[in-house]
């Protein structure tokens, strides 16, 4: 059974960059049965896909944040990560990591704010 | 553009049944999708997976009473028994080709 664990700070500073590490346990990260994917929900608001990873290094990002979007691997860790950067109040989500396609597992999620 | 549209709320009684509709954009009528169910204040639950033919393979441990079934570009999620807590989020979600696409969700309450 693959668990997903989120983590990373909590807090980011305006026009930094955002940083979060999913930590994979249950499954190896680099099995070619899996992708793996990062999705954010803003408060009060629906779930919107960031982009996902193919164990071969291959990425996808939503065509909306693309510009600031890099998801990498990590195979040395189980890991994979996400940077998205020069972030405004507008990025402030509980951001989740999950196992695409069909997003079977989630992590519990966490939760980015942007203020300075 | 591959697009999925629910409606934003639907209601049923206690104890009742409730059907909640996903429809995908014209020309991705064959595409499978995936339901989830987000509780108040929780993280988001897989429920299913779901074909265009209606077949469909839920996750681990959930119920009887959750269903699926297509028809066309439509894709719907049945609730049977209705218990206080279904009340949730329901959204639903699919993929192409290096694209993943979710609804705009589904607020069910419960009464």
């Amino acid at each position: 059974q693959l668990q997903l664990q989120e983590s990373g700070p909590g807090l980011v500073k305006p026009s930094e960059t955002l940083s979060l590490t999913c930590t994979v346990s249950g499954g190896s990260i680099s099995s070619s049965s899996y992708y793996w994917g990062w999705i954010r929900q803003p408060p009060g608001k629906g779930l919107e896909w960031i982009g996902s990873i193919y164990y071969s290094g291959s990425t996808y990002y939503n065509p909306s944040l693309k510009s600031r979007v890099t998801i990498s691997v990590d195979t040395s860790k189980n890991q994979f990560s996400l940077k998205l950067s020069s972030v405004t109040a507008a990025d402030t989500a509980v951001y989740y990591c999950a196992s695409p396609p069909a997003f079977q597992h989630w992590g519990q999620g966490t939760l980015v704010t942007v203020s300075s | 553009q591959l697009v999925l549209t629910q409606s934003p709320s639907a209601s049923a009684s206690l104890g009742a049944s409730v059907k909640l509709t996903c429809t995908l954009s014209s020309g991705h009528s064959s595409y499978a999708i995936a339901w989830h169910q987000q509780q108040p204040e929780k993280g988001p639950r897989y429920l299913m997976k779901l074909n265009s033919d209606g077949s469909h393979s839920k996750g681990d441990g959930i119920p009887d009473r959750f269903s699926g079934s297509s028809s066309g570009a439509e894709r719907y999620l049945t609730i049977s028994s209705l218990q206080s807590e279904d009340e949730a989020d329901y959204y639903c979600q699919t993929w192409g080709t290096g694209v993943w696409v979710f609804g705009g969700g589904t607020k069910l309450t419960v009464l």
